[in-house]
């Protein structure tokens, strides 16, 4: 069964240091979307992405963070200088259409847990 | 924005017993789905729930959407042990993304 791969699954790195988190979405969907989770709260939305741009994107994603398609299969997340409130689990996810559009599912991968120390 | 919300917050039961438990909104959805996450691992999606009171079941679980499309529920039979983890509703918002509720945590104790 087609599912989202994300590496890695765990990464240490320093305070203000460059972390780039790496996903590769279901083969023939079209759309990408970035979740963290900090420890016990909630799944919380970062941005979308389709077409080679970015669809939407929440507060959280500040000028910190950022996204790339490089190639036809991998979708990464960039944090370019890393805080320590950036420590959670980062959740990539992919959709064959447009979240609200009939019944449009997201399947996620198994995380990235970021701990910045 | 859309917002859910998810309730109880935490549940726990003896194995064997039935719980409900529910997501809900002011706004329409368009679908929502029903997810499990454990604990350092991704959502996995369960089901998504399409037309205004439908029904579905998948094994000892049945979900429900409600006749508005605003809210869902999600009820467990006979649960066991491995039912054990967090249950997540989304919808897909209208624009480009998918929204969480908070999620209930059940605890399904032997």
């Amino acid at each position: 069964e087609p599912e989202v791969t994300q590496t890695p699954s765990h990464q240490v790195t320093q305070m203000g240091q460059e972390v780039i988190l790496r996903c590769v979405p279901i083969s023939n969907h079209l759309y990408f979307y970035w979740y963290r989770q900090i420890l016990g709260q909630k799944v919380e939305f970062l941005v979308s992405f389709y077409n080679n741009e970015i669809s939407e994107k929440s507060e959280i994603f500040d000028d910190q963070f950022s996204v790339e398609r490089p190639d036809g299969s991998n979708f990464t997340l960039k944090i370019r200088s890393t805080k320590l409130e950036d420590s959670a689990m980062y959740f990539c996810a992919s959709s064959d259409n447009r979240a609200g559009y009939l019944n449009t599912e997201a399947f996620f991968g198994q995380g990235t847990r970021l701990t910045v120390v | 924005t859309q917002l859910l919300e998810q309730s109880p917050q935490f549940l726990s039961i003896q194995e064997g017993e039935n719980l409900t438990v529910y997501c809900n909104s002011s706004s329409v959805f368009s679908s929502l789905q029903w997810y499990r996450q454990e604990p350092g691992e991704g959502p996995v999606l369960l089901v998504t729930v399409v037309t205004g009171g439908e029904v579905k079941k998948l094994k000892r679980l049945t979900f429900q959407f409600g006749d508005a499309r605003k809210d869902s529920s999600l009820h467990i039979t006979a649960a066991q042990p491995g039912d054990t983890g967090l249950y997540l509703c989304a919808g897909g918002n209208y624009g480009q993304n998918f929204v969480f509720g908070p999620g209930t945590r059940l605890s399904v104790l032997p």
